[in-house]
């Protein structure tokens, strides 16, 4: 398997942009998961999704973010508008869950760097 | 809610240094535990696991045991080398309800010298 596929794997933008980071997640796998990591925040969970449907997404800092799973192997995570405090990267992961007797460890994609000008 | 801590980094250790990272844990339950490891420029990967008490991940050299009773699962390894150089990530995950909730340390950064 490929692995989680993420792009692009550099965005830079202007504030007040769109802008779309997507992820394919490993197949078979039943949970995905957005994260962004910052050297101040560290790694924080955005949202994560089971089956396609969103199970928690507390961790979305404001309305500007919006994540979708429209199917099992493709998933967006928007930011309207962006602004310069979004800058970051985003790293998508996916996880088989304990379906089977899996212990639900994840595997990350290479990540987007995100900058926000 | 659940939360896992580990020690401040960055870790700086001469090569074939002993290491430990440690890392605790507050979660109900019975949950995973689990080491990553994040090189630069890259995502995180898993290096090992334990999915019950007194259960010893190893991999690569690294080792971890689940200790339940001091809610711990530190981090270690006999003799680093350079390319050990990274940041390392201790996390848990717990099952609630039908789905499942990780929780990830800040990470605690490692560097080699030779």
């Amino acid at each position: 398997d490929a692995g989680v596929i993420q792009s692009p794997r550099h965005e830079v933008t202007e504030m007040g942009q769109e802008v779309t980071l997507r992820c394919k997640p490993i197949s078979g796998h039943d949970y995905l998961f957005w994260y962004r990591q910052t050297m101040m925040r560290g790694l924080e969970l955005l949202i994560y999704f089971n089956n396609n449907v969103p199970i928690d997404d507390s961790g979305m800092p404001e309305d500007r973010f919006s994540a979708k799973m429209p199917n099992a192997s493709f998933s967006t995570l928007k930011i309207q508008p962006s602004e310069p405090r979004d800058s970051a990267v985003y790293f998508c992961a996916s996880s088989p869950g304990l379906a089977g007797g899996s212990s639900s460890e994840q595997y990350f994609g290479p990540g987007t760097r995100l900058t926000v000008t | 809610g659940d939360s896992v801590t580990q020690m401040e980094g960055p870790v700086t250790l001469s090569e074939e240094a002993f290491l430990t990272i440690n890392c605790t844990y507050t979660a109900t339950g019975y949950p995973s535990l689990f080491w990553y490891v994040q090189y630069p420029g890259e995502g995180l990967q898993l290096l090992l696991k334990a999915t019950k008490a007194d259960d010893k991940g190893s991999n690569k050299g690294f080792e971890a045991t689940y200790r339940k009773e001091t809610t711990s699962f530190h981090l270690e390894k006999g003799s680093v080398q350079v390319s050990d150089s990274a940041v390392y990530f201790c996390a848990l995950s717990r099952r609630k309800g039908g789905s499942y909730i990780p929780t990830f340390g800040r990470g605690t950064s490692l560097i080699v010298h030779p």
